[in-house]
């Protein structure tokens, strides 16, 4: 499964605009970026995905590396319901989704 | 918006029972998984179905799990005997088709406790 790495944590303010990354440096140019969430006491989110171009969508826009190998989500203008754990997702040629620990964004009022 | 449903929202078993875990994916998905999320750790995949067999399944996933779309509508998880390890949240999630740019949308899960 390949892998992707994101930081543990982040923090930002309400109605500011939110970066989060992840570095996926050994995707092969088949492999799909996806980003799911998951709020508190939830079930994971579907928020947006992309292959080689941005992408925006109502909830977020996908910034993806020329070369791949990172992408960020951008959320235009954090609300206190977009605090969630945020996991970045390559997939693969399987129907499975593998998550990673993802990245626990804290929003403060 | 359509979404994924599952009941029990929570459900306590004796260890060494029986149980089974519904949920009713978005009506015009072909795909259907089940994964789980013991506390405080990853989620994690156990199972992918399509065209009423399993397509894909993890090592978790061994036989005392079993699968199954017993009408046009529900599709089921079932766990003949279940361990203190099986406490975890079960989510459900269906997706049109299965493919890599396709999304999965997931139900808000039923949380298993086993004593």
């Amino acid at each position: 499964d390949a892998k992707t790495t994101q930081p543990n944590s982040m923090e930002s303010n309400e109605e500011e605009p939110v970066h989060l990354p992840c570095n996926h440096s050994t995707i092969s140019g088949t492999d799909y970026i996806h980003w799911y969430r998951q709020l508190p006491s939830q079930g994971p989110e579907y928020v947006i995905h992309g292959l080689t171009s941005n992408v925006n969508n109502r909830m977020a826009s996908l910034a993806i590396a020329e070369d791949r190998k990172s992408s960020t989500l951008i959320l235009h203008r954090a609300t206190l319901r977009d605090a969630a754990v945020y996991y970045c997702i390559l997939r693969q040629g399987a129907q499975k989704l593998v998550f990673g620990q993802g990245t626990r964004l804290t929003i403060n009022p | 918006e359509p979404e994924v449903t599952q009941t029990p929202s929570h459900q306590v078993t004796q260890m060494g029972q029986e149980v089974i875990l519904r949920c009713v994916p978005i009506s015009n998905h072909l795909y259907f998984y089940w994964y789980r999320q013991i506390l405080g750790q990853k989620v994690e995949f156990l199972v992918s179905f399509y065209n009423n067999e399993i397509s894909e399944k993890s090592e978790i996933f061994d036989d005392q799990f079993s699968v199954e779309r017993p009408d046009g509508s529900n599709f089921t998880l079932k766990i003949r005997s279940t361990k203190l390890e099986d406490s975890a949240m079960y989510f459900c999630a269906s997706s049109e088709w299965g493919t890599l740019n396709q999304p999965q949308h997931f139900g808000d899960g039923t949380r298993l406790s086993i004593l």
